[in-house]
Order: structure tokens, then sequence, then C-alpha cells
């Protein structure tokens, strides 16, 4: 069975700039997550889509971070402008959607602002 | 309060010893518990899941104690391939969030 998928692996911006993050989950899973993993500590919820919609967004800082997953499948999350604690690793994780499924995670996206 | 808490360590220990990590939670209506691993500038894979009345995998066993709110994992005879960072992770009553503590890293050495 074909992993997540995320692109691209690394990215350098300067601050005030925007970025985007593409993910695409392992076929048949409802759910998708971004999460944020800064160094030296556990990956930060930012979003939970269960197919197209919306279920958990309330840590997204939603005055530069945004996300959609338009047809249920894959997702983009974009930040704009970027700041300099933006700096970590964006993770994408799918899940079939049931209560005690696992996460798989998608190898992420290193982000460095400077 | 954090919704998980974990010792970051570092936990230093030669091969074939036995180490033990703990994690505590703050919510009692957490749903169910993991762990992961998380290799160095890699994505965190799932190690086993935990059950309440406790579960083995091989050299890894994970408890779950309901009533004092932490579960644990042990491992038995370290390999130079444990060396990693252990992830406790639950999942919470609302909206099935999951919670990821900050990690408990590990170094086996020969």
């Amino acid at each position: 069975e074909a992993g997540v998928a995320q692109s691209p692996r690394y990215k350098i911006i300067e601050k005030r700039q925007s970025v985007a993050f593409w993910c695409n989950p392992i076929s048949g899973h409802a759910t998708l997550y971004w999460y944020q993993q800064i160094l030296g500590q556990g990956p930060k919820l930012l979003i939970q889509f269960q197919n197209n919609g919306v279920v958990d967004d309330s840590q997204l800082p939603k005055d530069r971070f945004s996300a959609e997953r338009l047809k249920g499948v894959d997702s983009t999350l974009k930040i704009q402008p970027a700041k300099l604690e933006d700096s970590a690793v964006y993770l994408c994780a799918s899940s079939p959607g049931l209560l005690n499924s696992p996460l798989h995670f998608g190898n992420g996206t290193r982000l460095t602002v400077t | 309060r954090k919704e998980v808490e974990q010792d970051p360590g570092p936990f230093n220990v030669p091969e074939g010893a036995t180490v033990a990590f703990n994690c505590t939670y703050s919510n009692s209506a957490s749903q169910s518990f993991f762990w992961y691993r998380q290799d160095c500038r890699k994505e965190p894979k799932l190690l086993m899941s935990v059950y309440s009345s406790g579960n083995e995998d091989g050299r890894f066993t994970a408890q779950l104690n309901r009533a004092s709110q932490y579960i644990s994992l042990l491992i038995r005879d370290s390999k130079l391939s444990d060396s990693a960072t252990y992830l406790c992770v639950l999942r919470g009553s609302t909206l099935g969030r999951l919670y990821f503590g900050r990690g408990t890293q590990l170094t086996v050495w020969p």
C-alpha cells in the first residue's frame, strides 16, 4: 500500500513570504491531519479533515494559516505571511477514520523561515 | 497543564539493558493510547497500541493504568536499532483529537 505522500521535502523562505505544502493521503483514508512539529517537541495538531469537511481547526492560526481538502482526497496547507517561529516540520497524516485507528504519517516538509 | 507529559530524557543505556518510559495524562476521559517511534529527521511511526489489559509485542511491553492516569513502555534486551525518540500519544474525548507528548529520547550504546 502506498504511504502518505508529501511535497516538497524542504523549503526555505524569508519571513513575510508565503508557502504551500501538499499532501496525498493513503487511498481510502477519510481522515486527514496536518501537524506542526517544532524541534524538540511532539507534533501539534493544526487541522483535521473528515472527507472534505473540517472537524477540528481550533489550533490553526487562522490569521496566517489556511488549509483545504476540496475533493476529500489530497490537501494543501498554506502559510501567508510566514514568521520566523513557523520554522518546523509540517507533517501530514491520514487514518481510515475509525475511532481507535492509528495515524499514518508522511515524511513531512521541513520549513525554514529566515 | 499539558494533556500529555513525558520525561524527555535522554536515556542512555547499553545494549541488552531493560529500559522503561512513563507518560502521564491529565484527561481521565481519554479513550485510546499509543506509542509511536520517531527516528532522527523522520516521521513518527506507530510502535504499538496500548490496551487496558496491557500488551506485549516481542521485546516491547505496554501498560495502561487508568486509575493513576499513566501509560508505560518497557523495552527488554535493548538493541542499537532501538535508538530513537518514543512518543506517547492519546486520543481525547473531544473530537477524538490525538495528543502527542514531547517524546523521550533513547540512545542504546554498544
